[in-house]
């Protein structure tokens, strides 16, 4: 079965400072990949997704996410954060007709 | 827009209840999903659906039943609440076959589970 890895559990960041957060999964075969977004309160809505084509995708709110096949990672990049971005992330992998998600990472930026 | 509606957003029940959570979409999907989410666990799978009257096991299905009588709905059922069954439980949905072209998921606002 996949399986999906978020390293970071809990990440703080100043405003403006470059995000990246780190998402592996262990299954190689024909994969579409997402990440996902729970601001406090709301429910998960998505950010971004791949599917094929260009491995680097653009997502809501500036946010983008580079897959690297050879690697089994899509990690997800802002140049910038704003307090606003203060939310939980999940990355999901689909395959084997399942969705399979990460432990989430949290992220706490500080105005 | 898609809406994913949970019935309950704040339970409180006993253990030894029957617990019914129901989920309704509006957009024809044909797959529908049930996850619950715990700290530092993420989501895991309890039950999915790709058709009216058909289910498929989870990660974790022990403790829980479901069923879909209708294409729009998805009931979750706990037919005896325990404690360890405290937590958040998501309904999804997604369009397209079962299979690699599958959309993204769209989630309910989840309902909160307390078992006492």
């Amino acid at each position: 079965a996949q399986s999906v890895s978020q390293h970071n559990h809990h990440v703080i960041l100043s405003e403006a400072a470059s995000l990246e957060l780190g998402c592996n999964y262990s299954y190689g075969g024909t994969v579409n990949l997402f990440w996902y977004v729970q601001y406090p309160g709301q429910h998960l809505q998505l950010l971004l997704k791949y599917f094929s084509g260009d491995p680097l995708v653009k997502g809501i709110k500036g946010f983008e996410a580079e897959f690297i096949k050879s690697k089994f990672s899509f990690n997800l990049r802002k140049p910038s954060v704003q307090w606003s971005d203060t939310a939980e992330y999940f990355c999901a992998v689909y395959n084997f007709n399942k969705f399979y998600f990460g432990s989430g990472t949290k992220l706490n930026v500080k105005p | 827009d898609v809406k994913v509606t949970q019935s309950s957003r704040y339970l409180v029940k006993r253990t030894g209840e029957k617990v019914f959570l129901e989920c309704v979409q509006d957009m024809d999907h044909e797959n529908m999903f049930w996850y619950r989410q715990d700290p530092g666990l993420g989501l895991r799978l309890i039950y999915f659906s790709y058709d009216v009257k058909m289910k498929e096991k989870g990660d974790i299905p022990e403790g829980y039943s479901v069923s879909r009588e209708k294409k729009e709905r998805f009931s979750l059922i706990l037919e005896s609440a325990s404690t360890n069954q405290t937590s958040m439980y998501l309904c999804a949905s997604s369009s397209g076959l079962a299979g690699a072209d599958t959309g993204e998921l769209f989630f309910g606002e989840g309902s909160r589970l307390t078992v006492l």
